[in-house]
């Protein structure tokens, strides 16, 4: 239902875009977030964007080097990032809204991100 | 910001054993707590919504419970497909989402 993509190895202070690409359900009608895991942590949220894509929200760890946008005539949503730094290195989430706002009821499989040198 | 505190961190048990998961919230969120269920290498799974409400397809075995600031997620008789780490997720006060720090249930 959510594929991500995108995810790799990048230098400290450069920029990555991630990608989750949806089907199986109505896609423009659901928010939609990113979660991320650093390697042997636990989950954090990242940021999320309603289903027009008129609200975007960010956790402060964040804000103000990533964004979110989605096209929902493509079925897809991006994660755009720049500034990364070790601490940004975590296997990517992206998750769908279950409706309720704020609980996730499907899953991509994650795309791993690690910044280092 | 809403932080959750999940105990014990780890669980050890048999399977067929009872498992009491507990999610203590820094201010009170109503019954808007989520239980999800992590195994190694894979996504989370949604179990548990808004306190009580079994997501689609969760065995019956699985329930959950509180409001307010205490919450418990209970496995009435542990599978060995159980056995995984279980986060608690709040959605009333938001941003930012948070989540609690993880119960692992591992293997006696």
């Amino acid at each position: 239902h959510l594929l991500e993509s995108g995810g790799g190895l990048v230098q400290p202070g450069g920029s990555l875009t991630l990608s989750c690409g949806a089907s199986g359900f109505t896609f423009s009608q659901d928010a939609m977030t990113w979660v991320r895991q650093a390697p042997g942590q636990g989950l954090e949220w990242v940021s999320s964007i309603s289903a027009t894509g008129g609200s975007t929200y960010y956790a402060d760890s964040v804000k103000g080097r990533f964004t979110i946008s989605r096209d929902n005539f493509k079925n897809t949503f991006y994660l755009h990032m720049t500034s990364l730094s070790a601490e940004d290195t975590a296997i990517y989430y992206c998750a769908k809204d279950s409706g309720r706002w704020g609980d996730f009821d499907y899953w991509g499989q994650g795309t791993l991100v690690t910044v280092s040198s | 910001e809403v932080v959750l505190t999940q105990s014990p961190a780890t669980l050890s048990l048999s399977p067929g054993e009872r498992a009491t998961l507990s999610c203590r919230a820094s201010q009170s969120i109503s019954r808007f707590l989520a239980w999800y269920q992590q195994k190694p290498g894979q996504a989370p799974r949604l179990l548990i919504y808004d306190a009580s409400e079994r997501a689609a397809d969760i065995p019956a075995r699985f329930s959950g419970s509180g409001s307010g600031t205490e919450f418990t997620l209970t496995i009435t008789s542990l599978e060995p497909e159980d056995f995984a780490v279980y986060y608690c997720q709040q959605r009333t006060y938001w941003p930012p989402l948070t989540f609690g720090g993880g119960t692992k249930v591992e293997i006696k």
